[in-house]
């Protein structure tokens, strides 16, 4: 089935950049994912890319897309400590019905 | 345009006990995803509703688990004769169509507690 790994931890300190990866098995994925999901909250979508693209840059986040080795990461800029929070990657599954695949997510901790 | 609504925030039931979450979501919205978040994991896939109609339960499991998606109302997921291993945050998500290129809105999540 189905599989997306990422690292479980990362710590950056406050104004250095983040970088989040993410690998992911199902190389019929069409759209990718990012949600964020901070201390008990639910998920909120970050940002996402196309599989026909290579980079994509939202204000202080770029997706980046290796399609050939299955690898997508997230960098944010200029880290802030409303980042820390749990970063999860979500491939669209290839069944067609909508469904994500989660990673167990990354827990991002921005230290002053 | 109020966002996915689930409710009820925190549940806590005994084993043996039924536990019903609901789900309302965005206005519009007639495709409702519900995932199970255990403990330090990441949120698995459960099942995909339709507007009276059952899509995809290929993450459901066998026995105890039921979902619906009324033509009124919102979508209510069942779980019958709860375990200590049920409880976990059950998230719902809800999308205008069903395509690759819709994006899915969640709610804050119900957090269940059996005891």
């Amino acid at each position: 089935g189905e599989d997306v790994e990422q690292s479980l931890f990362l710590s950056v300190r406050e104004g250095d950049s983040s970088v989040i990866n993410c690998t992911y098995t199902d190389s019929s994925s069409t759209y990718l994912y990012w949600y964020k999901q901070e201390p008990g909250a639910g998920l909120q979508l970050l940002t996402y890319i196309f599989s026909n693209m290579d980079m994509k840059q939202d204000q202080r986040l770029t997706v980046l897309l290796n399609k050939k080795d299955k690898h997508l990461s997230l960098r944010i800029a200029d880290t802030q400590t409303g980042d820390s929070a749990i970063y999860f990657c979500a491939p669209r599954g290839s069944s067609n019905t909508g469904k994500l695949i989660f990673g167990q997510g990354t827990t991002l901790q921005v230290k002053p | 345009n109020a966002g996915v609504m689930q409710n009820p925030r925190h549940l806590v039931r005994r084993r043996g006990q039924e536990a019903r979450l609901r789900c309302s979501p965005m206005k519009g919205h007639s495709h409702v995803y519900w995932y199970r978040q255990l403990p330090e994991e990441g949120l698995k896939f459960m099942v995909y509703l339709q507007k009276e109609n059952i899509i995809d339960e290929s993450g459901m499991p066998k026995e105890r688990f039921s979902a619906e998606f009324p033509k009124e109302g919102p979508s209510i997921l069942r779980i019958q004769q709860v375990v200590r291993g049920d409880s976990a945050a059950y998230f719902c998500a809800s999308s205008r169509t069903g395509g690759d290129d819709t994006e899915a809105f969640f709610g804050q999540g119900t957090r269940l507690t059996v005891v």
